[in-house]
């Protein structure tokens, strides 16, 4: 268990409403990432953070935004939700600096947007 | 980072090894080959990974080729609950950005 976990775990909302979605993590650990999963695509980093204030783009960031204001916290923010957004996020946190990429996974959120 | 190749499916009996291939032959010197696994609905996990000596841990064994242009994941004696999605991940030394492509369904069947 790596301390980390995912809030809320299920979410329905409606169209063009803001959500956020927040992980938390125990150990301090420097690197936190945002992934989604959606059929036929496996998971894609949305947003990755390397440390408080210190954020950068995945994959997919559009229509996210991210921010981390203490080393334990990683917010997810869609700005104006619309219904390609329904997934399920992943958060991840990555222990060691430089040459290892161990990342541990958080439960999951699933976010259904009508 | 090098892009992999991976079967989308492979079958395995339960108590036999499992044995997933992974074709990386774009890989550079300095790329590692790292495996994670996906159990339905949960989060990915880590498994194992290696530059260019084979690898292993207590969940699996890992073999790269001489050339490093392909690997396999061994699970030495599946299980039922090894049955899951197997991906097959190049990353740079310093790179901090997995990139997860369709992967392996290994199903284990008694």
């Amino acid at each position: 268990d790596a301390g980390i976990t995912q809030s809320p775990r299920h979410k329905v909302t409606e169209t063009g409403t803001p959500v956020t979605l927040r992980c938390h993590q125990t150990e301090n650990h420097r690197y936190m990432y945002w992934y989604r999963q959606d059929p036929g695509h496996g998971l894609r980093l949305i947003h990755y953070s390397y440390g408080v204030k210190d954020t950068d783009k995945g994959e997919v960031s559009d229509g996210y935004s991210v921010s981390r204001s203490k080393t334990e916290d990683f917010l997810l923010t869609l700005e104006s939700a619309t219904s390609s957004q329904t997934s399920v996020y992943f958060c991840a946190i990555r222990p060691a600096a430089g040459g290892y990429n161990e990342q541990f996974f958080g439960p999951g959120t699933r976010l259904t947007v009508l | 980072d090098a892009k992999t190749t991976q079967p989308p499916s492979m079958d395995c009996a339960e108590g036999r090894a499992a044995n997933l291939p992974c074709n990386h032959s774009t890989i550079s010197g300095n790329e590692y080959v790292y495996w994670y696994r996906q159990i339905h609905s949960q989060g990915p996990q880590y498994i194992i990974h290696g530059l260019k000596n084979n690898e292993t841990n207590e969940m699996a064994s890992l073999i790269i080729t001489e050339d490093r242009k392909s690997s396999t994941l061994i699970l030495p004696h599946a299980t039922l609950r090894d049955t899951a999605v197997y991906y097959c991940i190049v990353i740079s030394e310093y790179g901090n950005k997995l990139v997860f492509g369709a992967g392996t369904i290994l199903r284990v069947k008694s």
